[in-house]
């Protein structure tokens, strides 16, 4: 068990739609990361937020977008979905900001749209 | 294009035999990650490597940071089936927040 929980686990939804996935971080841990992991781009980053602020962006679609809030948990938003959306979402956690620090990654919420 | 090429990107092996899975990148990276996922779970941390030319190691894991911090190695020694999984490696790029590039990874599975 890492710490960190992802929900939902798992989501099926249709095309057009939008979906919030959320994010508890390991405790004590203020630096919050979202991947998206699929069959043929891998693990894609797609955005830090340290203590409540956006850090980085990686390849974050328009689309989506993401926030953390004072108690530090954060939600990815997808709206306007699109079959080639679908893909393992993780949120992963580390204490600070940057440095060689691991991160913590949830179990993923698996989304599928239809 | 991948930042980090990961290879071979699939691997079946018997249970005793030795495999190297090999990170590359043209790009300098100010530490190197490795990590393995199991189906349904989220990547776990192996190792760190941060100086060039270091060597770490873990039981029958061996890990190595390339000279110019470019590429890194993973040999597995004597495999076991449990060894079986996805193996990742991750690089902060210098100048970064510490923010992780993946490779798309090596899919090792090894028979008894």
């Amino acid at each position: 068990d890492s710490g960190v929980t992802q929900t939902p686990k798992h989501l099926i939804t249709a095309t057009g739609q939008r979906v919030t996935l959320r994010c508890s971080p390991r405790s004590g841990d203020l630096s919050v990361y979202w991947y998206q992991q699929s069959l043929d781009q891998g693990l894609q980053f797609l955005i830090q937020y340290y203590n409540g602020e956006e850090r980085a962006k990686g390849n974050i679609l328009e689309r989506f977008s993401a926030q953390q809030f004072p108690d530090l948990h954060s939600e990815l938003n997808l709206s306007s979905l699109e079959l080639g959306d679908s893909a393992l979402y993780f949120c992963a956690s580390r204490r600070l900001a940057g440095g060689f620090g691991e991160l913590f990654f949830g179990e993923g919420s698996r989304l599928t749209v239809l | 294009t991948q930042l980090l090429e990961q290879s071979p990107q699939f691997l079946s092996i018997q249970e005793g035999e030795n495999l190297t899975v090999y990170c590359n990148s043209s790009s300098v990276f100010s530490s190197l990650q490795w990590y393995r996922q199991e189906p349904g779970e989220g990547p776990v941390l192996l190792v760190t490597v941060v100086t060039g030319g270091e060597v770490k190691k873990l039981k029958r894991l061996t890990f190595q940071f390339g000279d110019a911090r470019k590429d890194s190695s993973l040999h597995i020694t004597a495999a076991q089936p449990g060894d079986t999984g996805l193996y990742l490696c991750a690089g902060a790029l210098v100048g970064s927040q510490g923010n992780l590039i993946f490779g798309k990874g090596t899919k090792l599975s090894v028979k008894p």
